[in-house]
């Protein structure tokens, strides 16, 4: 079995400011992790990934999430938000059978203030 | 290369009354999902399909749910009879195989009342 913690529903920032939201995970065999964000009545966009091999992942619009297995964490991060990043975000666990078993965290609204 | 298609995109109905859902998946994707995301959550995996075979059907509530994919591309949802706590929004996702990638559908949002 597998599950998904993000921490905190809501994260504020402002324009040019760190962007942070954590997710912790529980898995049973090795994960495979993933990061998607969610614009106002669209789908689901996948940001980046986990599968194996280098634990720093780097994905679109400038984010980046780090894999560490000790902490049972995958905390997304960008340098310097943009008005554009305000969205929901998703972090996601598979159970390292491949893509197909996705369990999802409840989700982190970004907000950016200018 | 057009995305997962889904319709309506909205729908209102009263409880009791019937509702169905239609996607139509990447060409070429063998995997179709049906997932529920109700208000403040994540998605939930509700049915799985490779090609025509549901292959996990496991958090369908099949009183009242059922599903089909005919020829292994288009799939449709159905609810009969609504409730109220089925409001949601029910995102569909499609990938080449189960080992591959999720692409998902911009969702069909379902108010019950």
């Amino acid at each position: 079995a597998q599950s998904v913690t993000q921490l905190g529903s809501h994260v504020s920032v402002s324009e040019g400011a760190l962007v942070l939201l954590r997710c912790n995970y529980s898995s049973s065999v090795p994960p495979y992790l993933f990061w998607y964000v969610q614009y106002p009545n669209q789908g689901l966009q996948l940001l980046l990934k986990y599968t194996t091999g280098a634990t720093l992942v780097k994905g679109i619009n400038g984010f980046e999430a780090e894999f560490k297995k000790s902490e049972t964490s995958f905390h997304l991060t960008k340098p310097s938000a943009h008005m554009s990043d305000a969205a929901e975000y998703f972090c996601a666990v598979s159970g390292g059978s491949g893509y197909s078993t996705l369990t999802f965290g409840k989700g982190t609204m970004l907000l950016v203030s200018p | 290369e057009a995305g997962v298609v889904q319709s309506p995109r909205y729908k209102i109905i009263e409880k009791k009354q019937p509702v169905a859902f239609w996607c139509n998946p990447i060409s070429g994707h063998n995997t179709l999902y049906w997932y529920r995301q109700n208000l403040g959550q994540g998605p939930e995996l509700l049915i799985r399909y490779e090609n025509e075979e549901a292959v996990d059907d496991s958090q369908l509530p099949k009183d009242r749910f059922s599903a089909e994919r005919l020829k292994g591309v288009d799939s449709t949802l159905k609810i009969q009879p609504a409730e109220l706590g089925d409001s949601a929004v029910y995102l569909c996702a499609s990938s080449l195989a189960s080992t591959y990638e999720q692409y998902f559908g911009p969702g069909t949002r379902l108010t019950v009342t």
